[in-house]
């Protein structure tokens, strides 16, 4: 089966600093992958949409500078949330599929940041 | 916005078949029917997905009415294990680029 591995699982990070989460498609190639945020008691909140080769899509209201996307391989995309502050704390989820309609979305284990 | 709507919470004994219903009256002729749960703090975890005709692996069993308006996901035999938010999502046409909206979801709790 699809398997999406995201790092790290858990971070802890001082306010004004950068942090980047990797997500990596271990037995496919991902053209896209896309990152959602969850606060908690809330559900699944789509970020943007990281195209390999190309540059993300981000959803209204989610700043493309502070929130930085690359998507350098069919494997592998980052996201770095840029000059973290608490209020970026939260949890962060990657997910892509395989091209064709009979696979489902693979997700990946999520990673908690927390920013002081 | 989510095209899907779900009771906030259901309860089910141990042992006993879950029957979660979902709407999705919106939903377009290419699009699937998607299932996906989530325990806390992990990623969402697939379970199943469709098209129009009715869906069955070893998680579940995915049943969708004629008019492809409604679906019920059934887990047969509920485990305490399966306690956690349930989504039914609709979407991902065949292109891998389609986003997937998530909703407020289903918290199915199972009881002993």
């Amino acid at each position: 089966g699809a398997v999406v591995s995201q790092h790290p699982s858990r971070v802890i990070c001082k306010s004004g600093t950068s942090v980047k989460i990797e997500c990596r498609s271990l037995d496919f190639q991902a053209t896209t992958m896309f990152w959602y945020r969850q606060f908690p008691k809330k559900s699944l909140m789509l970020m943007a949409t990281s195209n390999e080769g190309s540059k993300a899509t981000y959803e209204q209201g989610v700043e493309k500078d502070k929130f930085l996307i690359n998507h350098a391989s069919l494997t592998l995309s980052t996201l770095t949330v840029t000059s973290a502050h608490p209020e970026d704390s939260s949890f962060y989820i990657c997910s892509a599929r395989r091209a064709g309609g009979s696979y489902g979305y693979t997700f990946g284990s999520g990673t908690r940041l927390t920013v002081v | 916005d989510a095209k899907t709507t779900q009771p906030p919470s259901m309860d089910c004994a141990e042992g006993r078949a879950a029957n979660l219903p979902c709407n999705h009256s919106t939903i377009s002729g290419n699009e699937y029917v998607y299932w996906y749960r989530q325990i806390h703090s992990q990623g969402p975890q697939y379970i199943i997905h469709g098209l129009k005709n009715n869906e069955t692996n070893e998680m579940a069993s995915l049943i969708i009415t004629e008019d492809r308006k409604s679906s019920t996901l059934i887990l047969p035999h509920a485990t305490l294990r399966d306690t956690a938010v349930y989504y039914c999502i609709v979407g991902g046409s065949g292109g891998s680029n389609y986003k997937l909206t998530f909703g407020k979801g289903t918290l199915l709790t199972v009881n002993p």
